[in-house]
């Protein structure tokens, strides 16, 4: 129950196209779903995160869709640029614990 | 520099050696995280710490000691490293208010036991 589910483990996108990725859990008592983004060599990074009262965050080209009846959410990468290579991690928490459960990664290629 | 620092960045070592991997903060923040980064698996909790003095186990604590004597101090050993443990690890601190707050990731530790 306390897994979080990441697919694709790899993707690779043309420059200017949307690169999705899932991430799917079972613990209900989830209430904090951020997308950290990682570089080579880098720690990771808080990308963009959403809470279950909403079905959708946009910050920039960057999308969370989230959908708690199917307990799903999604980071939407619009006009993937070459600079958006990079691992993305999909984590889930519940905020009263302060721990995070991270999805297992999806690494990403845009092509030039 | 402000922050959160890991030291050393890059470290071999053999098996059965005693490593201590370091990490510090700059915020006060009162909760700190190591967690270890491997192909396939992700990042994995190892040990967390809620303020000085207090400390518990995460997913993958097995063979890993964590103390924390200090606020800004979270330092990770290995009592006696095995080549399962080659990997890379992080350290991440973050408020210690409730409300979903950012984990702030250090930059990593890359431990390889021979």
């Amino acid at each position: 129950q306390q897994q979080v589910k990441q697919s694709p483990q790899s993707l690779i996108v043309q420059k200017g196209g949307i690169s999705i990725i899932n991430c799917a859990y079972e613990n209900t008592a989830f209430d904090y779903f951020p997308w950290y983004q990682q570089f080579p060599g880098k720690g990771p990074a808080l990308l963009i995160a959403i809470r279950p009262d909403v079905s959708e965050k946009k910050e920039g080209r960057f999308t969370i869709s989230f959908n708690k009846s199917a307990k799903q959410f999604s980071l939407h990468i619009m006009d993937s640029q070459p600079g958006d290579s990079a691992t993305y991690f999909c984590a889930a928490s519940n905020s009263g614990t302060y721990k995070y459960i991270f999805g297992t990664g999806t690494r990403l290629k845009v092509l030039a | 520099d402000a922050g959160i620092t890991q030291s050393p960045r890059y470290k071999i070592t053999e098996t059965g050696r005693q490593v201590t991997l370091m990490c510090h903060q700059t915020w006060s923040h009162s909760y700190m995280f190591w967690y270890r980064q491997d192909l396939g698996h992700g990042l994995r909790l190892i040990y967390y710490s809620a303020a000085a003095d207090i400390t518990d186990k995460g997913e993958v604590p097995d063979g890993y000691v964590v103390s924390r004597s200090k606020t800004e101090n979270f330092p990770l050993t290995l009592e006696s490293a095995t080549r399962s443990q080659t990997s890379v690890y992080f350290c991440a601190s973050r408020t210690g208010r409730q409300g979903p707050y950012e984990q702030y990731f250090g930059p990593g530790t890359r431990l390889t036991v021979t």
